[in-house]
């Protein structure tokens, strides 16, 4: 079946090391990939999302990996501050269709 | 730009209640969201609008759901009758365009039926 999923439920890290969250999805007709960060009470935020024409995008401290070979997704977050400390999600589309999300990954950055 | 804005934050009503969320988009965005999110099932996608127009509602549960859009700045999502099983948080997101990218989300409302 169609599916988009997480390796790992939760994640603690060290404040100051780099974060590594992953995320697998199962149909090869996604091409839009995107990752939300959700803080306690909060609504998901946007971080930052990729098309299946790219393997790899960077923003402010975050990069996304995209492996369409085996269908695999990663947010590499650098220098974790506890201010990262949340729910990350990934979510997955199909030719604009709707975004499916994960279950997502709760980060925890000790200090 | 203030975001998505949703109310109440909280919701706490008896099974059997009329219970109705209210959402205003982020000023130019013309597609609008309704997920709600629990723990079991994640954040399911319910319906959304393009241009005030219902394009996808086949994530509703039922018919004690529904939702309108009377215009470009505001959203309702109403449960009649509200059952104890719908409690959850349910967010409103905009979007830019016909897009499902790059969603806006507001802050929620946590719904409780008792």
């Amino acid at each position: 079946g169609e599916s988009v999923g997480l390796h790992l439920p939760t994640l603690s890290v060290q404040e100051g090391d780099n974060s590594i969250i992953n995320c697998a999805y199962s149909n090869s007709a996604s091409d839009y990939f995107i990752w939300y960060k959700q803080e306690s009470g909060k609504g998901p935020q946007f971080i930052i999302d990729i098309r299946s024409n790219m393997d790899k995008r960077q923003g402010q401290r975050v990069t996304v990996l995209l492996n369409k070979t085996v269908k695999h997704l990663s947010l590499q977050i650098a220098a974790t501050q506890p201010g990262d400390s949340a729910v990350y999600f990934c979510a997955e589309s199909r030719q604009g269709g709707k975004l499916i999300f994960g279950q997502g990954t709760e980060l925890s950055v000790k200090p | 730009d203030a975001g998505v804005i949703q109310s109440p934050r909280h919701e706490v009503t008896e099974m059997g209640q009329e219970v109705t969320l209210r959402c205003k988009p982020i000023s130019g965005h013309n597609s609008l969201f309704w997920y709600r999110q629990t723990m079991m099932r994640g954040l399911e996608l319910l319906i959304y609008f393009n241009n005030n127009v219902p394009i996808d509602d086949s994530g509703m549960p039922e018919d004690r759901f529904s939702a309108k859009m009377p215009n470009a700045s505001f959203s309702t999502l109403k449960i009649q009758p509200s059952e104890p099983r719908d409690s959850a948080v349910y967010f409103c997101a905009s979007s830019f365009g016909a897009s499902n990218e790059k969603l806006f989300f507001g802050s929620g409302t946590q719904l409780s039926v008792l």
